[in-house]
Parts: structure tokens; sequence; C-alpha cells
């Protein structure tokens, strides 16, 4: 499976969106990009995922840019609540295993 | 309600000991998994069962040992053979059919060997 680079940490206010950003610039073409989320000391939550075309869910929105070299996941209106460890995954779906990175830690002020 | 349950929450052992940790999922998943998360790391792989009396071992399987018996049931046990075994241990399950990457999980055990 690819690998993936994300930033290490960012702060978001309340209220406004905050995007996170994703390199997978060796992502092959069967390879789909995934997200979660770990809230502290909680396990991980599935957010979204996708292959090439934007995605939106009820929880957030998927962007990968055309050549699918990177990706970026928006939360449109961050709360506290959103204050978590997110992790960008790329994987294949045959069967294989999720490669959890350190992720980036988001922090939502008021 | 349908979910992922980890028992208990928290979990304190003498070095030497076996100890085993639950792990019970009530949304008719084949695919049941084991992870373990030190501070401030990802998430590493143990050992994986996509179906009933079948596993395989993950990425640090060494000193762990699972068994799948049942369908709704993914027990881990830590044995005295593994080093480093203080960590936070995380349960999940997918359905294979739909989208194995899905995985639910459940709350987290966290195990202090001292």
């Amino acid at each position: 499976d690819a690998k993936t680079t994300q930033p290490t940490s960012m702060d978001c206010a309340e209220g406004r969106a905050a995007n996170l950003p994703c390199n997978h610039s060796t992502i092959s073409g069967n390879e789909y990009v995934y997200w979660y989320r770990q809230i502290h000391s909680q396990g991980p939550q599935y957010i979204i995922h996708g292959l090439k075309n934007n995605e939106t869910n009820e929880m957030a929105s998927l962007i990968i840019t055309e050549d699918r070299k990177s990706s970026t996941l928006i939360l449109p209106h961050a709360t506290l609540r959103d204050t978590a460890v997110y992790y960008c995954i790329v994987g294949t779906d045959s069967w294989g295993k999720l490669q959890f990175g350190a992720g980036t830690q988001v922090v939502v002020t008021p | 309600d349908g979910g992922i349950t980890q028992s208990p929450k928290y979990l304190f052992r003498k070095e030497g000991q076996n100890v085993t940790l639950s792990c019970e999922q009530n949304l008719n998943h084949d695919a049941m998994y084991w992870y373990r998360q030190d501070p401030g790391q990802g998430l590493r792989l143990i050992y994986y069962s996509q179906i009933v009396n079948d596993f395989q071992k993950g990425d640090i399987a060494e000193g762990y040992s699972v068994s799948r018996e049942k369908k709704e049931s993914f027990p881990l046990t830590v044995t005295s053979a593994q080093k480093n075994p203080t960590a936070f241990y995380l349960c999940a399950s997918s359905d294979r059919t739909v989208d194995w990457k899905e995985q639910y999980f459940g709350p987290g055990t966290r195990l202090t060997v001292t």
C-alpha cells in the first residue's frame, strides 16, 4: 500500500471549516483513500473514503486531486468535539491491512 | 444497539502473568482485528480473522495469541513472552463483503503490566 504524509498538527477555530491535507504521491490506480479519526483515549472512527471522485457524507467531504497524489478532508463547521487525531490511509479493496501512521492532531478552539 | 464491546476498560497485571482481553461484536461482521497503540503512535495490527476458526498474524504478533471459535468473539491473550505489553489495545470488526476497510472499533482496553 502507498504511504501517506500528513502534517503533525493543526488548529482550527470553532465554526470554521477545517481542511486536512494528505499527500500520497505513490498511490496506484486501484488504491482508495480512507480517513479515520481518534478522539483521545477512544477507538478510531471511520469517516469517509474515496477512489477518484469527491465524496461527501454527514461527517465530512473528501476532495481528491485529479492526479490522485493528494487529498483534503474537509470538516465544514468544526466543533470542539472534532478535536482528535485524523488518519489518512491508502489501500486497495482487496484484503490487506489498514496502515495507520501518526496522523494529524487537530485542535478546535473556541 | 449494535457495536463492539471490550472489557475491561483498564487492566493491571504483574509481569510474568498471561492476560486475556475480551472483544465481542453484535454487528454480524465476519472479520475482526486486534491492534496495539503506544503513546503518541498510530495503531499496529497484531492479529486478524476473516472468518470463524481462521486467523492470521499481523505485523506484531509475537507474544500474543488469539482464538476465533465464535463469529461474535475474538479474545486476545497477552502472554508473558510479550516483552513490552503495556499499551492501549483496540479491537475492530468489518463486513468484508461490503468494504473490509470500513472498520468499527471498540472503546479499547488499557493494559498496564508492572
